[in-house]
């Protein structure tokens, strides 16, 4: 157990919805991380965040929006959802911003666009 | 975009037998790290190494890093079953930012 939490572990839905995934970083870790990865792409970055502010953008679609909260727990909004954005989307967690540390992983939440 | 290509994309070995992994990088590099994922679940951190080491050791995993080749290794010996995973290597470059460049994994398959 990395200690990272994420829900739902499982999202089934439609066309043109929007959904929210939801992280918990392990306790002390100021950092959250998202990642997509899908068979076709392989695990692209997203964003990061750093104790609420927003500190690297990777590929990430405008219709992704992502946020950290006071608490650190993070969500990532995905809107107008297309059949290409199903994939797993993995959250990490660090202790802080820098580079040479390791990343926690969530178990992720497997999307499923239908 | 993918900054590490490992190599083989696919190992089957016996149980007892190393496995040997290769990853290649493009863009020089602060640190290299080693992940594991078992089938569908999340990944788990197995070793980093910096740009200025050449060589690390964690158990049973022995990873090298030739910064001149933009090359990286990872060793696992006397294999288990449960190794049986897909290997990625990442990459963090850049000052400022962590984000982790990944491959596209090997998947290794240790048969009892």
């Amino acid at each position: 157990d990395s200690g990272v939490t994420q829900t739902p572990k499982h999202l089934i839905t439609a066309t043109g919805q929007r959904v929210t995934l939801r992280c918990s970083p392990r306790s002390g870790d100021l950092s959250v991380y998202w990642y997509q990865q899908s068979l076709d792409q392989g695990l692209q970055f997203l964003i990061q965040y750093y104790n609420g502010e927003e500190r690297a953008k990777g590929n990430i679609l405008e219709r992704f929006s992502a946020q950290q909260f006071p608490d650190l727990h993070s969500e990532l909004n995905l809107s107008s959802l297309e059949l290409g954005d199903s994939a797993l989307y993995f959250c990490a967690s660090s202790l802080g911003g820098g580079m040479n540390t390791e990343a926690f992983f969530g178990q992720g939440t497997r999307l499923t666009v239908v | 975009s993918q900054q590490g290509e490992e190599d083989p994309q696919a190992l089957s070995i016996q149980e007892g037998e190393n496995a040997t992994m290769n990853c290649s990088y493009k863009t020089s590099i602060n640190n290299l790290q080693w992940y594991r994922q078992n089938s569908g679940r999340g990944l788990v951190h197995l070793i980093l190494i910096r740009s200025n080491e050449r060589e690390k050791h964690s158990g049973r995993l022995r990873v090298t890093l030739d910064t001149s080749k933009k090359s990286s290794s990872l060793l696992i010996t006397a294999s288990r079953a449960a190794d049986t995973a897909s290997y990625f290597c990442a990459t963090v470059s850049g000052a400022g930012s962590y984000q982790l460049t990944f491959g596209k994994g090997t998947k290794l398959s240790v048969i009892p």
